[in-house]
């Protein structure tokens, strides 16, 4: 089946810094991705839509700003997590969606995630 | 507001005990039933899409169902290897494709 692919796995920073997330379709164009968070114990929470060579929608509460998604090709998102503070350490996850011809069946698949301590 | 929610909780149940998962959902123009199987520290793997009630999917020991409230996935004579988060979401009409979780079935099946 199709491959979605995260980087890195798993990431520790110091609070106050940058870390990039990146997530890529391995074997299909994604013109649109996903970026999901899951606390420990908790379901994934959508926070944004990215468009590939478009701004991202994000959901209700989620700060833009701190949040920065690039989808610079229809292979490839990025997510920023700008000046990160130890609340923001979580599981993000990536999915892309392959939209299937007559009769197929809809398929959203999702990477392995990225583990991020902040500290 | 859409709300999706599964139960029971947690399940616990010895290798070749039968069950079932709820998910039950209330949502505007739903657009699609998705179940997925998460393994801890991993991401979610793909199960099954269901689009309209009555719909039903196999695969091995899992058999999704969908009616106009509800899913079930029914996991029969389930084996410790079963052991996992079931996650079952919803894609509704004003979201895209994007889905919206439910929080999901931690299940534990003995030897």
């Amino acid at each position: 089946g199709a491959v979605v692919s995260q980087h890195p796995s798993r990431v520790i920073c110091k609070s106050g810094t940058s870390v990039k997330i990146e997530c890529r379709s391995l074997d299909f164009q994604a013109t649109t991705m996903f970026w999901y968070r899951q606390f420990p114990k908790q379901s994934l929470m959508l926070m944004a839509t990215s468009n590939e060579g478009s701004k991202a929608t994000y959901e209700q509460g989620v700060e833009k700003d701190k949040f920065l998604i690039n989808h610079a090709s229809l292979t490839l998102s990025t997510l920023t997590v700008t000046s990160a503070h130890p609340e923001d350490s979580s599981f993000y996850i990536c999915s892309a969606t392959i939209i299937p011809g007559q009769g197929a069946q809809e398929t959203q698949y999702f990477g392995p995630g990225t583990r991020l301590l902040v500290l | 507001e859409d709300q999706v929610t599964q139960s029971p909780e947690a399940l616990r149940l010895q290798e070749g005990e039968s069950s079932s998962l709820n998910c039950s959902y209330t949502v505007s123009g739903l657009r699609g039933l998705f179940w997925y199987r998460q393994d801890p520290g991993k991401g979610p793997e793909f199960l099954f899409t269901l689009y309209s009630a009555g719909e039903e999917k196999e695969k091995e020991r899992l058999k999704a169902t969908l009616t106009k409230k509800e899913s079930f996935l029914h996991i029969t004579a389930p084996k410790p290897e079963d052991s996992a988060t079931y996650l079952c979401a919803a894609r509704v009409s004003n979201s895209g494709y994007a889905l919206n979780f439910g929080k999901g079935t931690s299940l534990l099946v003995t030897p």
